[in-house]
């Protein structure tokens, strides 16, 4: 998985709770994404990085924020969890250039009851 | 909107046939058309890609076909094996004035059937 590791793997929580998710690269790649998969839906950018503390929104930002206080780390923070926001979550990084490659890390399985 | 959009849902093929995704995009600054490949439990991993310069990209037995004109490009994989069932995206990107995200078609489910 291009060293991108992803923590937790796995959490389920209550509606109405925090929740943060890890990225970590040991890539020294510049950009990060933070996309979701639903089923029917692809993969859908919600945030993404092109360096540290720069920060951009994508397409389903509502609901989530992100940090970026390290090169190779990126936070994605559900302030308050809502059942919609139950999906399968992928960390990307790239290192740009004439490429573009992007390159995913395992995922993280949130549930929200 | 969906500015990619990927077809069919789901494909079964037998060994050895040729399986046939086809994508089509909305928007003419995409320039990087790439396929990438999941298996269950997995992250989805980049097959091949393309640009809007050339028409068709071979890997071995995986061909990117891409029609400018059209707005569209497919992914044929031909001599098709078991191991090849797999969800497929297809995306594409603006590239680096966007921070080259990407933008996933909705994806196809692959079976190859022994």
């Amino acid at each position: 998985d291009a060293g991108i590791t992803q923590s937790p793997r796995h959490k389920v929580t209550e509606t109405g709770t925090p929740v943060t998710l890890r990225c970590h690269q040991t890539e020294n790649h510049r950009y990060m994404y933070w996309y979701r998969q639903d089923p029917g839906h692809g993969l859908r950018l919600i945030h993404y990085s092109y360096g540290v503390k720069d920060t951009d929104k994508g397409e389903v930002s509502d609901g989530y924020s992100v940090s970026r206080s390290k090169t190779e780390d990126f936070l994605l923070t559900l302030e308050s969890a809502t059942s919609s926001q139950t999906s399968v979550y992928f960390c990307a990084i790239s290192p740009l250039g004439p490429s573009y490659e992007q390159y995913f890390g395992p995922g993280t399985r949130l549930t929200v009851t | 909107q969906q500015q990619v959009k990927q077809s069919p849902q789901s494909l079964i093929v037998q060994k050895g046939g040729i399986s046939i995704i086809n994508c089509a995009y909305e928007n003419t600054a995409f320039d990087y058309f790439p396929w990438y490949q999941q298996f269950p439990g997995k992250g989805p991993a980049l097959l091949i890609a393309i640009r809007p310069d050339v028409s068709e990209k071979k890997e071995g037995r995986f061909t990117i076909s891409f029609n400018k004109s059209a707005k569209q490009f497919s992914l044929h994989i031909m001599d098709s094996q078991p191991g090849d069932s797999a969800t497929y995206f297809c995306a594409a990107s603006e590239g680096e004035t966007s921070g080259s995200r990407l933008t996933f078609g909705e994806g196809t489910q692959l079976t190859v059937n022994p």
